[in-house]
């Protein structure tokens, strides 16, 4: 398998802008995970998805921000409009169904808002 | 509430020498507890885990972690460092009993390994 798969790995965009994040999870895999790097912060979970549906979605910043999963190999963080706080590495991550599994975490996309 | 703490921003050893980063956590019932690592512009990769049984638990890249359930630590430990050890660590912790999926990850500490 090709391992958790996101795209783009770089953007670099302007404040007021849509972003759209993109991510690819391991075949299989029931859970899907959206993470947020910073400095200041370190590692937040975001919102997270079960069987493509949303479970938890407490870490969610604002409202600007929203995940969907269409089907299972598949979803997206769009943050509309965009704001320069919001420049972070962003993480997707896949694991299977039980909790004693780990996760499993794509390259990460570095978000940049000017 | 779950929380996750890494005492050291960053820990420095040299090579051949033993490490040790240190975690402690605090959760309501009995945790799942895992260490990850991260290499510069990459994401995080699977170390090991605690699950039950055996207190010592060995991981990937002859790492390996305790268990102390009285000190609500689990730190982890390598006999002897290499270089390419040199990473930012996180340990992770989840409630089974409360947290389901949701994984509180510590601040992270850097190790950087001298030759």
């Amino acid at each position: 398998d090709a391992g958790v798969i996101q795209s783009p790995r770089h953007e670099v965009t302007e404040m007021g802008q849509e972003v759209t994040l993109r991510c690819k999870p391991i075949s299989g895999h029931d859970y899907l995970f959206w993470y947020r790097q910073t400095m200041m912060r370190g590692l937040e979970l975001l919102i997270y998805f079960n069987n493509n549906v949303p479970i938890d979605d407490s870490g969610m910043p604002e409202d600007r921000f929203s995940a969907k999963m269409p089907n299972a190999s598949f979803s997206t963080l769009k943050i509309q409009p965009s704001e320069p706080r919001d420049s972070a590495v962003y993480f997707c991550a896949s694991s299977l169904w039980d909790p004693q599994e780990t996760q499993y975490f794509g390259p990460g996309t570095r978000l940049l808002v000017l | 509430a779950q929380s996750v703490a890494q005492p050291e921003d960053q820990v420095n050893v040299a090579e051949g020498n033993p490490l040790t980063v240190k975690c402690t956590y605090s959760v309501s019932g009995n945790p799942y507890l895992f260490w990850y690592v991260q290499y510069p512009n990459r994401g995080l990769q699977f170390l090991l885990k605690y699950i039950t049984g055996d207190n010592l638990v060995k991981g990937s890249y002859g790492f390996e972690a305790e268990f102390n359930k009285s000190q609500t630590s689990f730190h982890l430990k390598k006999p002897s460092a290499l270089v390419s050890d040199s990473a930012l660590y996180f340990c992770a912790v989840r409630d089974r009993m409360t947290g389901g999926f949701k994984t509180i990850f510590g601040a992270g500490t850097r190790l950087f390994v001298k030759a």
